[in-house]
């Protein structure tokens, strides 16, 4: 069974701590995205990496930076937590062709108090 | 940047019913996936269908795509409680990303 583990299904950390999210996949896939969810928006991608060392950034990638040292994992990193980056972090991977779906991971709900 | 826009953005129904939800977006596609999100879970993926495609069937779902209108349609038939979750649509387009509508919350009635 195909899988994308995130690693932290709940997290809270305080204002201006530096958050990890990790993400690792086990399908081999070269693509892998992060995006948050927030009520009525939808998902908004923040960084997506087409290979290993290679990122982009998405359409909201202020506040954050990522890290893909190996294929299968894919970190984001929130260098300093505001109130305003409490979310659901969604981690997703895609493989080659790029028309096939993507798959998830369960999310992670992140609180920064 | 988001492009797809759901139609309803929530939808109460009672079991047996069947669901259709609605999606539209403004730029060509390679092809649209349709997404299903259980309460504070990630997305499983439902079904998809190329531009080249005008229907597509899986199980209980039916899935209708207009390039014309850039319109999509997923329908439930024989709707169930464990339906109860949001929808979303997703556009494929020449690049990386997946582009994603606001979602469809459907809840199915017991």
């Amino acid at each position: 069974d195909v899988k994308v583990t995130q690693s932290s299904r709940y997290l809270v950390k305080r204002t201006g701590e530096k958050v990890f999210l990790e993400c690792v996949q086990d399908m081999d896939h070269e693509n892998m995205f992060w995006y948050r969810q927030d009520p009525g928006l939808g998902l908004r991608l923040i960084y997506f990496s087409y290979d290993v060392k290679m990122k982009e950034k998405g359409d909201i990638p202020e506040g954050y930076s990522v890290s893909r040292e190996k294929k299968e994992r894919f970190s984001l990193i929130l260098e300093s937590a505001s109130t305003n980056q409490t979310s659901m972090y969604l981690c997703a991977s895609r493989g080659q062709p790029l028309n096939t779906e993507a798959f998830f991971g369960q999310g992670t709900r992140l609180t920064v108090v | 940047s988001q492009q797809g826009e759901e139609d309803p953005q929530a939808l109460s129904i009672q079991e047996g019913e069947n669901a259709t939800m609605n999606c539209s977006y403004k730029t060509s596609i390679n092809n649209l996936q349709w997404y299903r999100q259980n309460s504070g879970r990630g997305l499983v993926h439902l079904i998809l269908i190329r531009s080249n495609e005008r229907e597509k069937h899986s199980g209980r779902l039916r899935v209708t795509l207009d390039t014309s209108k850039k319109s999509s349609s997923l329908l439930i038939t024989a709707s169930r409680a464990a339906d109860t979750a949001s929808y979303f649509c997703a556009t494929d387009h020449s690049n990386y990303q997946l582009i994603w509508g606001a979602g469809t919350k459907l809840i199915i009635k017991p």
